[in-house]
């Protein structure tokens, strides 16, 4: 019930084109999901985040789209560029009773020039 | 301000040894968690403080790791003795609820090799 279930392990786009990133969790009590980005030698940091009161969140190219009855969210990269290539993670916690983030296992983008 | 400041960078030892690694995190975060990283088991969450205090040490792996957070401003993590196994990136983050809207804020990481 713990686990943060992220697909697909890698992905490979063209620029200009749009990537997507899914996760899902099982426990219902999660109720704040951001997403990371992790280049090589760096700690992760945080991209964007979300909580279960919106079904959508944008800034600028990137966007996060949650499914609450599914139990899923998912990452979009507009307009993918070659810088954008990264490892993204995906995170989900309990908020105010827990606070820890529990990760995905990353999926590791290349964006082809 | 800095950000989230770990040492050493890169760490080579023999197995038996005891491993220190360091953490300074952001002034005014009340939170702080060691994670560790390997392509098998990607990032895990090996223990958490809250005001110094420590909150959930369930992910640290066995005995011979500990943690501590003297103060404010500093944290350790001690593998003894190190092993193998213990070849990984160890990350620190720090955040605060009232300050940083839940979002972690990461050190660059400290990659340890255990020979």
């Amino acid at each position: 019930q713990q686990q943060v279930k992220q697909s697909p392990q890698s992905l490979i786009v063209q620029k200009g084109g749009i990537s997507i990133i899914n996760c899902a969790y099982e426990n219902t009590a999660f109720d704040y999901f951001p997403w990371y980005q992790q280049f090589p030698g760096k700690g992760p940091a945080l991209l964007i985040a979300i909580r279960p009161d919106v079904s959508e969140k944008k800034e600028g190219r990137f966007t996060i789209s949650f499914n609450k009855s599914a139990k899923q969210f998912s990452l979009h990269i507009m307009d993918s560029q070659p810088g954008d290539s990264a490892t993204y993670f995906c995170a989900a916690s309990k908020g105010d009773s827990s606070y820890k983030l529990i990760f995905g296992s990353g999926t590791r983008l290349l964006v082809r020039p | 301000d800095a950000g989230v400041i770990q040492s050493p960078r890169h760490e080579v030892t023999e197995m038996g040894q005891e491993v220190t690694l360091r953490c300074k995190p952001i002034s005014g975060h009340d939170y702080l968690f060691w994670y560790r990283q390997t392509m098998m088991r990607g990032l895990e969450l090996l223990i958490y403080f809250n005001n110094n205090v420590p909150i959930d040490d369930s992910g640290m792996p066995e005995d011979r790791f500990s943690a501590k957070m003297p103060n404010a401003s500093f944290s350790t993590l001690k593998i003894q003795p190190s092993e193998p196994r213990d070849s990984a990136v160890y990350f620190c983050a720090s955040s605060s609820p009232s300050v940083s809207n839940y979002g972690y804020t990461f050190g660059s990481g400290t990659r340890l090799t255990v020979v």
